[in-house]
């Protein structure tokens, strides 16, 4: 399968300092990431779409400005997440698909974020 | 509201036994249906698609559609320990806007725990 990357895998940091949260596809062009979020023994939770050279779509509840996702290539998505707070922590987790018909998503390892 | 249904479980069986995963969906137009499973503080591991009605098999996983029932389910034989973790369906669906933006829809997942 596909193979794509996250980088950092953990991070901890203080209230009101921002994080960014790198996504890569690593052996093929991902024309749409995604980014999920998910809380202990929750389900992912889609946070927003991006394709590439184009604005995010965010899911409702999700807050754009909080949020920033850049999708600057084919290979590579970020999310930042500016002057994040305790509830921030979670396990962010992108995905990638390619230019294929059959709509298949593949995982990054994820991110564990933990706001002090 | 479009929806995907699994039993939250957990579900446990013994090894080298049967572990049967049942999923349905609200969208009657979804194309294409996934299987993912996740190990607990882990990322998703799509293991299975599916595309048409009936059965398609992987080794030890067999996957099965029925559109008309809109209901997908995995089987797992010869079940092993290692197989225990979270598996969640995930549907393609059409979003809220309509048109080509199809994003995955998740189930909560179903716990199966595989016993020595």
């Amino acid at each position: 399968g596909a193979v794509v990357s996250q980088h950092p895998s953990r991070v901890i940091c203080k209230s009101g300092t921002s994080v960014k949260i790198e996504c890569r596809s690593l052996d093929f062009q991902a024309t749409t990431m995604f980014w999920y979020r998910q809380f202990p023994k929750q389900s992912l939770m889609l946070m927003a779409t991006s394709n590439e050279g184009s604005k995010a779509t965010y899911e409702q509840g999700v807050e754009k400005d909080k949020f920033l996702i850049n999708h600057a290539s084919l290979t590579l998505s970020t999310l930042t997440v500016t002057s994040a707070h305790p509830e921030d922590s979670s396990f962010y987790i992108c995905s990638a698909r390619g230019d294929n018909i059959n709509n298949e998503q593949f995982f990054g390892p994820g991110t564990r974020l933990t706001v002090l | 509201q479009k929806e995907v249904e699994q039993n939250s479980g957990p579900l446990s069986v013994p090894e080298g036994a049967i572990a049967s995963l049942n999923c349905t969906y609200s969208d009657r137009g979804s194309q294409s249906f996934f299987w993912y499973r996740q190990y607990s503080g882990k990322s998703p591991e799509l293991i299975m698609s599916i595309y048409s009605n009936g059965d398609k098999e992987d080794g030890r996983f067999t996957a099965q559609l029925n559109k008309a029932s809109q209901y997908v389910s995995l089987l797992i034989r010869d079940s092993q320990p290692s197989d225990s973790a979270t598996y969640l369906c995930a549907v393609n669906m059409r979003g809220e806007s309509g048109g080509s933006n199809y994003k995955l829809t998740f189930g909560k997942g179903t716990l199966l725990t595989v016993n020595p």
